[in-house]
């Protein structure tokens, strides 16, 4: 799948450096949060995920930040890398039921 | 292992033509989740099967959308007297789905364009 927006929004970070993205997401009675990495002609690429019993979780390179009193979740890559680059998704859902999707940022890294 | 497999990955019909896309879960995976991607779009739910249980159907747009998934494993999205709007691409994901919440895992998806 590809995601093109005029209106995606849109984040451009230096090589090596760190970027974070914000979500706010609509439901509070989801209980399971997820980040996915789509790179143009591809699906969607499970990154991290973390439970609402949570509030942070880390991963390799990436970090996941889940802020339930103001709905927002956020993903903080580390030394980021021309590979990173691409259109990244939050998604929640109510356990293993349907998944709501936020509209996506692009993430660019400058070489 | 093998990741969802779609297919075809590209359609171009007639409006008013009838599509099948089909889906391959990963094997063992329980549920099954079909979604669409309109260009400019975010993810938009459509069917999910879990199970023996009767599928969710609450995202299907029209009733000209239906789905099935035979065996618990393979499904069929089917899509009746195409629209130019339903040009898309449909993406299948599947899940684990028991021993508490699990990833979705998404196939490349199917790109339809309807002339």
């Amino acid at each position: 799948g590809e995601s093109v927006g005029l209106h995606l929004p849109t984040l451009s970070v230096q090589e090596g450096d760190n970027s974070i993205i914000n979500c706010a997401y609509s439901n509070s009675a989801s209980d399971y949060f997820i980040w996915y990495k789509q790179e143009s002609g591809k699906g969607p690429q499970f990154i991290i995920d973390i439970r609402s019993n949570m509030d942070k979780r880390q991963g390799q390179r990436v970090t996941v930040l889940l802020n339930k009193t103001v709905k927002h979740l956020s993903l903080q890559i580390a030394a980021t890398q021309p590979g990173d680059s691409a259109v990244y998704f939050c998604a929640e859902s109510f356990g293993n039921e349907k998944l709501t999707f936020g509209t996506g940022t692009r993430l660019t890294i400058i070489p | 292992g093998a990741g969802v497999s779609q297919s075809p990955s590209n359609k171009v019909t007639e409006k008013g033509k009838d599509v099948e896309l089909r889906c391959d879960p990963i094997s063992g995976h329980t549920a099954l989740y079909w979604y669409r991607q309109s260009l400019g779009q975010g993810l938009e739910f459509l069917i999910y099967f879990q199970g023996n249980s009767a599928p969710d159907k609450s995202g299907l747009p029209s009733d000209r959308f239906s789905a099935e998934r035979t065996g618990g494993s393979v499904s069929t999205l089917t899509i009746q007297r195409t629209q130019q709007e339903d040009s898309a691409v449909y993406l299948c994901a599947s899940s684990l789905a028991s021993g508490g919440v699990q990833p979705q895992h998404f196939g490349d998806g199917t790109r339809l364009s309807i002339l």
